[in-house]
């Protein structure tokens, strides 16, 4: 697609439960990347994803947070026994980094993010 | 650890009034220093990336600087269109594999230019 595209946009949910995120990234990009941001605050790494397989997972908080990218393009983020911490915007980014011979920087695109309460 | 921040958190100007965002960041060799604008509700829009200490870049009223230590927003002549929360993040050198890929970024600077 013409951008990156991330749904819900927002999602209110109670304590405890189950949620997914999902992220379509821009056509062709093989870098995914998804971050939390809270009011206030800068955007917080979570997990990036070369291709099909999580290249960096180091910012995920803890194992209720887990995301896949089955075919190399759309990512979901899942989020197990919801906490009212939880609460965020969770974004989803794609850039070209990783791709043949590109070695530039890496330029990341975002989505509008997905806005998250937990009750 | 690499470590970005962010000063003033929060800046209010007048239209018309100059003046400059500061970046200040720590990171195990540098790849890339990145300025994006976020406005509220979306996503952050990339705005420039600095490579190496000495290098500036230019867009309308902004220019962003880059040393060794910290990255400038300079913002000249401010209009009202220009409030957004301005983010700036830094990229490291890959260290091995995949790795380095993400960016760190700063807690932001909330401009407000008022008419």
């Amino acid at each position: 697609g013409a951008g990156v595209s991330q749904t819900p946009s927002n999602k209110v949910t109670e304590k405890g439960k189950y949620v997914e995120l999902r992220c379509d990234p821009i056509s062709g990009h093989t870098a995914l990347y998804w971050y939390r941001q809270s009011l206030g605050q800068g955007p917080e790494f979570l997990i990036y994803f070369q291709g099909t397989g999580a290249a960096d997972d180091s910012g995920l908080p803890n194992d209720r947070f887990f995301a896949v990218r089955p075919e190399g393009s759309v990512s979901t983020l899942k989020i197990q026994r919801t906490e009212r911490g939880d609460s965020a915007v969770y974004l989803c980014a794609s850039s070209l980094f990783g791709q043949g011979k590109y070695s530039g920087a890496n330029v990341l695109t975002f989505g509008a993010g997905s806005r998250l309460t937990v009750l | 650890e690499d470590q970005v921040t962010q000063s003033p958190e929060a800046l209010r100007l007048q239209e018309g009034e100059s003046s400059s965002l500061n970046c200040s960041y720590t990171v195990s060799g540098l790849r890339g220093l990145f300025w994006y604008r976020q406005d509220p509700g979306k996503g952050p829009e990339f705005l420039f990336t600095l490579y190496s200490a000495g290098e500036e870049k230019e867009k309308e009223r902004l220019k962003a600087t880059l040393t060794k230590k910290e990255s400038f927003l300079h913002i000249t002549a401010p209009k009202p269109e220009d409030s957004a929360t301005y983010l700036c993040a830094v990229q490291a050198n890959i260290v091995q594999g995949n790795q380095g890929g993400k960016l760190i970024f700063g807690q932001g600077t909330e401009l407000s230019v008022k008419p």
